[in-house]
């Protein structure tokens, strides 16, 4: 079992249209989720972090976190097609007192017009 | 520009030269990270540096992987006698120290192609 799982997608949703995303991990004491974006041939940024139960909202990003199921998620309202990308989900994995972040594989998002 | 910066963006060598990649972290970051990412995979830890201590070390770093950070300021990631299975973007990341809430934020990465 992978220690972070994401669907590889694509996923496809038109313009407009609420993109779902979607993460499980297998650390039950992981206390900080981070999610990235990440543009074909770039790095990773930054979109939103959450480290409590439930919604974290930053403009049209949602991201939801439940850690008795070991899920996080995130919601992306009104997808534009500059939101076509591929979506990395990191736990922070570190025993030592700092950030070791274990990525998923990504799910790749195409919004189309 | 005051992010991460990592030299060169771009590097093509043949299998069994040795290569240097550098990363300059934000000034006030005192924590440094670096990850290898291949194609449709997410990053994969190699190792990490507080100050100038590295604390860890993945085993995905062989013996030919040497990373150094002297003075607690810019790193280096050294792969010796390169493989093909080497060709990866290698990635920095830096943060402050804080909570485990702190951020990683991450440079452009060095693509390295080996022939």
């Amino acid at each position: 079992q992978k220690e972070v799982e994401q669907n590889s997608g694509p996923l496809s949703v038109p313009e407009g249209a609420i993109a779902s995303l979607n993460c499980t991990y297998s650390d039950r004491g992981s206390q900080s989720f981070f999610w990235y974006r990440q543009y074909s041939g770039k790095s990773p940024e930054l979109i939103m972090s959450i480290y409590s139960n439930g919604d974290k909202e930053d403009g049209r990003f949602t991201a939801q976190l439940n850690k008795a199921s070991q899920y996080v998620s995130l919601l992306i309202r009104d997808s534009q097609p500059s939101d076509s990308a591929t979506y990395l989900c990191a736990v922070n994995m570190g025993s030592g007192g700092y950030n070791k972040l274990i990525f998923g594989a990504g799910t790749r998002l195409a919004v189309h017009p | 520009d005051t992010g991460v910066s990592q030299n060169p963006r771009h590097k093509i060598t043949k299998r069994g030269q040795n290569v240097t990649f550098r990363c300059d972290p934000i000034s006030e970051h005192n924590r440094l990270y670096w990850y290898r990412q291949t194609l449709g995979q997410g990053p994969e830890f190699l190792t990490y540096f507080q100050n100038e201590a590295q604390l860890e070390k993945s085993r995905l770093l062989s013996d030919r992987f040497s990373a150094e950070r002297p003075k607690g300021s810019f790193s280096t990631l050294e792969i010796q006698r390169t493989e093909q299975g080497d060709s990866a973007m290698y990635l920095c990341a830096s943060s402050h120290r804080g909570t485990s809430q702190e951020t990683q934020y991450f440079g452009p990465g060095t693509r390295l192609l080996v022939l």
